[in-house]
């Protein structure tokens, strides 16, 4: 089984500023992916980045880059420039490979971030 | 485009009687759909995954008796939670696939049902 773990529950950062979010999985497949999910108050799950496990260069988008570390099995999220918008708990998720599952998203526990004026 | 409507968005309901949640793909088809469970402060839990015309799987755990799932269409996907207790309160989010979407294609989620049972 896949397995997600996310270390930090909890974490602050000020407007402006970078924050990092760490994730490491657990793998025996070769080729997968790796998502970072939003989940402002409303609870809607918004889609942050996504990282095929084949591709070496690591995912951007606008301000949010990842770094992957495919033989660390690691993947944390970078912020840039974080904005009071970007308050949300953050969910690391591995899709899991075809299977009776369908291509199911498991998720690690997720870190609350609080950006700060 | 890509939205998933989640019915209803909060429910209360007294403990015995039965709820049914909807999970709809406005403007996809979807083969596949998922229901997760999350409780406060915590993370998604996968529950079962539906498939259009076939019987869902469910996960290790999971009650296939009390949270009966059909997927009778490409659009609709349901969650009946049945006799429901106080311990099945919580926050169901269904998410779907789009019909032709491989491997590595973002899933769409719903806006999830707050089910509190007295």
């Amino acid at each position: 089984a896949q397995t997600v773990t996310q270390s930090q529950p909890e974490m602050s950062v000020q407007e402006a500023e970078t924050v990092t979010l760490s994730c490491t999985y657990d793998t025996s497949e070769s080729n997968y992916y790796l998502f970072w999910y939003k989940q402002p108050p409303s609870r809607q799950m918004i889609l942050v980045i996504r990282q095929e496990a084949y591709k070496q260069q690591n995912a951007t988008e606008n301000r949010f880059s990842v770094n992957f570390q495919k033989a660390a099995k690691s993947f944390s999220l970078k912020i840039s420039d974080s904005q009071l918008g970007d308050t949300a708990m953050y969910f690391c998720a591995f899709m899991k490979p075809p299977s009776n599952s369908g291509y199911a998203l498991n998720f690690g526990k997720g870190t609350s971030l609080l950006v700060t004026p | 485009g890509a939205v998933v409507s989640q019915h209803p968005s909060r429910v209360i309901c007294k403990s015995g009687t039965s709820v049914k949640i909807e999970c709809r793909s406005l403007d996809f088809q979807a083969t596949t759909m998922f229901w997760y469970r999350q409780f406060p402060k915590q993370s998604l839990m996968l529950m079962a995954t539906s498939n259009e015309g076939s019987k869902a799987t469910y996960e290790q755990g999971v009650e296939k008796d009390k949270f009966l799932i059909n997927h009778a269409s490409l659009t609709l996907s349901t969650l009946t939670v049945t006799s429901a207790h106080p311990e099945d309160s919580s926050f169901y989010i269904c998410s779907a696939r789009e019909i032709g979407s491989g491997y590595g294609s973002p899933l769409h989620f719903g806006n999830g049902t707050r089910l509190t049972v007295t």
